[in-house]
């Protein structure tokens, strides 16, 4: 079955930092494209980064390029996202999801949530 | 970007009923199209990739058609399961836009 599990959400003041993990189980992780996408509170899905399975190609949302680094560590089957210069508009449930191209089904972890305030 | 418009954002329906919802893509994404069902509290849920693929375990009352920049999402008998928010998703292009999403409450 697969499983993925995102960690370290949480309350951060603006202009802090926050670093995401999502811990995969189930598949063969380095054959997997993995995402993140984000959810704030009583609005839409907003897409925000994605990985290459061998972490060579990265791809960020405007809203979160030059703040955000999304990295994978095939090692230890986990996807990260680094969080910096975080604001308001920031706090939301993150989720990671994982696919093995444009044309395939997709598997979604539980979220993980993100408040900003002070 | 390729924007993507849901509609409606909202829609009241009866169990047993025919429910229809549409996504517009602001250019052509051929099928590269996901449909996704989210409850409160919980993360989204693959229903039909590439347009019109039902997802494994996903009831055959789900169904998904079109390409180019018109798709349509068909629940052809509601059930009371079935009441939640809809979104679709474009996997043509970076960003990976989703759909403002369809609330499909009771009637």
């Amino acid at each position: 079955e697969v499983q993925l599990v995102e960690s370290g959400g949480g309350l951060v003041e603006p202009g802090g930092s926050l670093r995401l993990s999502c811990a995969a189980s189930g598949l063969t992780f380095s054959n997997y494209w993995m995402h993140w996408v984000r959810q704030a509170p009583g609005k839409g899905l907003v897409w925000v980064s994605r990985i290459s399975p061998d972490g060579s190609i990265t791809n960020y949302a405007d809203s979160v390029k030059g703040r955000f680094t999304i990295s994978r560590d095939s090692a230890k089957n986990t996807l990260y996202l680094q969080m910096n210069s975080l604001g308001a508009e920031d706090s939301a449930v993150y989720y990671c999801s994982a696919r093995t191209s444009r044309t395939s089904p997709d598997y979604w972890g539980q979220g993980t949530l993100v408040t900003v305030s002070s | 970007d390729i924007q993507m418009t849901q509609s409606p954002s909202s829609l009241s329906a009866s169990v047993g009923d025919r429910v229809t919802i549409t996504c517009r893509a602001s250019q052509s994404i051929s099928t590269y199209l996901n449909w996704y069902q989210q409850k409160p509290g919980k993360a989204p849920k693959l229903l039909i990739y590439v347009a019109s693929s039902l997802q494994s375990g996903v009831p055959s009352r789900f169904s998904g058609s079109g390409s180019g920049t018109d798709f349509t999402l068909t629940i052809s008998s509601l059930q009371p399961e079935d009441f939640a928010t809809y979104h679709c998703q474009q996997t043509y292009s970076t960003p990976l836009t989703f759909g403002g999403g369809t609330k499909v409450e009771t009637k």
